[in-house]
């Protein structure tokens, strides 16, 4: 069946370095793809998103880009802080009514 | 502030009990959703509404229950029969079919004793 993949972690930084978490998927057709993160003790809030291949989803210096080739959506950080501690979940758009689909999540652990 | 309200934020249960987690929103959404988070896992639908008094079984839905008689609440029963209810519990809802306007609330962690 479909399915979204994504890089098991923990995932251990520190400060200012580079972040990526991969993301892959299969679904019929081109589905909306978003990355969606969660803060310790909290719901989950919507980073990005992109709704066709070839966007590029971005939101607090962290960026996407739906890739239909590959069928890809890999997140990207430049230069992470403290404060990006949190998982990170992929996903994607089920069907036209709202459901979704999601990867098992990617702990990121950012040290001063 | 609009936004969605779970309660209570821990909730024990006894093997054998019934319990129901509560799910208010107060963002005039038409759709509300459920969803189970297990460690190592993604979020799993339990059970969704689309509208008042309509609900459909989400991919997990053994052992639960919802109702929907109001447009602001979606309560979730987890029931004796779910063999493996420790779990954190999510409530969702959006206004539109558009996936990006989903707005979670804070969750319930439910611990059988």
């Amino acid at each position: 069946g479909d399915s979204v993949t994504q890089m098991e972690g923990p995932v251990t930084l520190s400060e200012e370095a580079f972040l990526t978490i991969n993301c892959t998927y299969t679904a019929t057709g081109y589905p909306s793809l978003f990355w969606y993160v969660q803060y310790p003790g909290e719901g989950l809030q919507l980073l990005l998103k992109a709704t066709k291949a070839d966007d590029k989803g971005s939101n607090k210096g962290f960026e996407a880009t739906y890739r239909k080739e590959t069928t890809s959506f890999h997140l990207e950080k430049g230069s992470v802080q403290v404060s990006d501690s949190a998982v990170y979940f992929c996903v994607r758009a089920r069907d036209s009514w709202g459901k979704l689909q999601f990867g098992a999540g990617t702990q990121v652990v950012v040290t001063p | 502030d609009g936004g969605i309200t779970q309660s209570p934020k821990y909730l024990f249960r006894k093997e054998g009990q019934n319990v129901t987690l509560s799910c208010e929103q107060n963002l005039n959404h038409d759709a509300m959703y459920w969803y189970r988070q297990d460690p190592g896992q993604g979020l799993r639908l339990i059970y969704y509404s689309q509208i008042v008094n309509d609900f459909q079984k989400g991919d997990i839905a053994e052992g639960y229950s919802v109702s929907r008689e109001k447009k602001e609440s979606f309560p979730l029963t987890v029931t004796s029969a779910q063999k493996n209810p420790t779990a954190f519990y999510l409530c969702a809802s959006i206004g539109d079919r558009d996936p990006s306007g989903y707005t979670f609330g804070s969750g319930t962690r439910l611990t059988v004793v």
